[in-house]
């Protein structure tokens, strides 16, 4: 069980348009979901916190407008990236919480996807 | 500022030997505890969480907390080459689900 996954795996798009990337639960609900970026040799960074049915909780330093997130559904959260630039590519991770069973806050990831904005 | 620290490493062990793996944290009212490993490329993978204070063993690895001292560790016994990778160390600082990750510590089994 757990089984988080993300579309599309790889995108490469040129500057100025805008992302989508899908985040689904697939064998359990998840009514939080998070939104992770990661660079070269770095470690994860938080983007933002979604919840079904209400705004997304950004961190400190992500811009709102830039990184749309909805979390429509038990199911799935998206992430779009709005008029995206060379900076803003990067392996985007997504992650649910699988409430189920003795751990409530335990984080399943997503495979990634690696975004290339030329 | 609430952190979680590892060693980055590069850790190096020979294969069938114990890797030991540590990770310190700030937060001394944090509850839950998780180690992830990830691949190049790939995303993190759990490994196993522990809330309660000594030892939680599965499988080759076990996992080790301490609140007093707050730090939490992941022993692996009988390293296998495909056990190289990151090891990533979180905890939720009691911030409504939020994890907070350290660094990594990238583990190298050498056959």
């Amino acid at each position: 069980g757990a089984v988080v996954s993300q579309h599309p795996s790889r995108v490469i798009c040129k500057s100025g348009t805008s992302v989508k990337i899908e985040c689904r639960s697939l064998d359990f609900q998840a009514t939080t979901m998070f939104w992770y970026r990661q660079f070269p040799k770095q470690s994860l960074m938080l983007m933002a916190t979604s919840n079904e049915g209400s705004k997304a909780t950004y961190e400190q330093g992500v811009e709102k407008d830039k990184f749309l997130i909805n979390h429509a559904s038990l199911t799935l959260s998206t992430l779009t990236v709005t008029s995206a630039h060379p900076e803003d590519s990067s392996f985007y991770i997504c992650s649910a919480v699988d409430n189920r069973g003795r751990s409530t806050d335990t984080q399943y990831f997503g495979p990634g996807t690696r975004l290339t904005v030329l | 500022q609430k952190e979680v620290e590892q060693n980055s490493g590069p850790l190096s062990v020979p294969e069938g030997a114990i890797a030991s793996l540590n990770c310190t944290y700030s937060d001394r009212g944090s509850q839950s505890f998780f180690w992830y490993r990830q691949y190049s490329g790939k995303s993190p993978e759990l490994i196993m969480f522990i809330y309660s204070n000594g030892d939680k063993e599965d499988g080759r690895f076990t996992a080790q907390l301490n609140k007093a001292s707050q730090y939490v560790s992941l022993l692996i016994r009988d390293s296998q080459p495909s056990d190289s990778a990151t090891y990533l160390c979180a905890v939720n600082m009691g911030g409504a689900q939020k994890l907070v990750f350290g660094q990594g510590t990238r583990l190298t089994i050498n056959p």
